[in-house]
């Protein structure tokens, strides 16, 4: 059971476009981190957010919280090839036996062409 | 302040073997988080250790152990391992238990 669904599974964009990263769950979760990974390494932390509604900005990247705190979605302005990568999101469920567990989405492989 | 670092970074065994994973968290962070991430997934929940006992565990067999010292670094254990097994393994580390974590940068296990 996926209980966090990413989409789209593949990006491939030019460089200088837009693009959004959806999270969707049908669970209710205390917060939701998203993460950068390079092929071979671990997860890079890029921002955490725990409040329904919530809208954090990180340079050209905007990650907001849905209101009932079951989805996200990571919006990249003005996309440079840096930014190419597999992005993950992840939530995490507070109390009883999840505490401490992060659930991951599959993860989107986003490549950004020069 | 020093990252999470993880040893070995690869490593290959055969069906059947035992294989020690180690861990050192990030400097004054007491929890230790497992992951295991097959190709092309996301990384699964293995356990959690906080404060030397374990924390919390996903869906995993009992050959999958692990182990927290009292500096918080952490050992994973796998035994009779499969081929299924063959996948990068995460250390990721917090402050007691916070849903924030930081991960390493993994150890490649292949089995054959």
């Amino acid at each position: 059971t996926q209980l966090l669904k990413q989409s789209p599974q593949f990006l491939s964009i030019q460089e200088g476009e837009n693009l959004t990263v959806y999270c969707n769950s049908s669970s209710v979760f205390s917060s939701l981190q998203w993460y950068r990974q390079e092929p071979g390494e671990g997860p890079v932390l890029l921002v955490t957010v725990v409040t329904g509604g919530e809208v954090k900005k990180l340079k050209r990247l905007t990650f907001q919280f849905g209101d009932a705190r079951k989805d996200s979605s990571l919006h990249i302005t003005a996309a440079q090839t840096g930014d190419t990568g597999l992005y993950l999101c992840a939530g995490a469920k507070a109390g009883g036996t999840s505490y401490g567990k992060l659930t991951f989405g599959q993860g989107t492989i986003l490549t950004v062409h020069p | 302040e020093t990252g999470v670092t993880q040893s070995p970074t690869h490593l290959i065994k055969t069906r059947g073997q035992q294989v020690t994973l180690r861990c050192s968290s990030q400097s004054g962070h007491n929890t230790v988080s497992w992951y295991q991430q097959a190709l092309g997934q996301g990384p699964q929940f293995i356990f959690q250790y906080y404060r030397e006992e374990e924390n919390g565990r996903g869906n995993f067999p009992p050959r999958f152990s692990g182990l927290q010292f009292p500096n918080y670094s952490s050992e994973l254990n796998v035994n009779a391992l499969e081929l299924d097994d063959s996948a990068l393994y995460l250390c990721a580390s917090s402050l007691d238990r916070a849903e924030t974590q930081y991960f390493g940068p993994g150890t490649r296990l292949l089995v054959l």
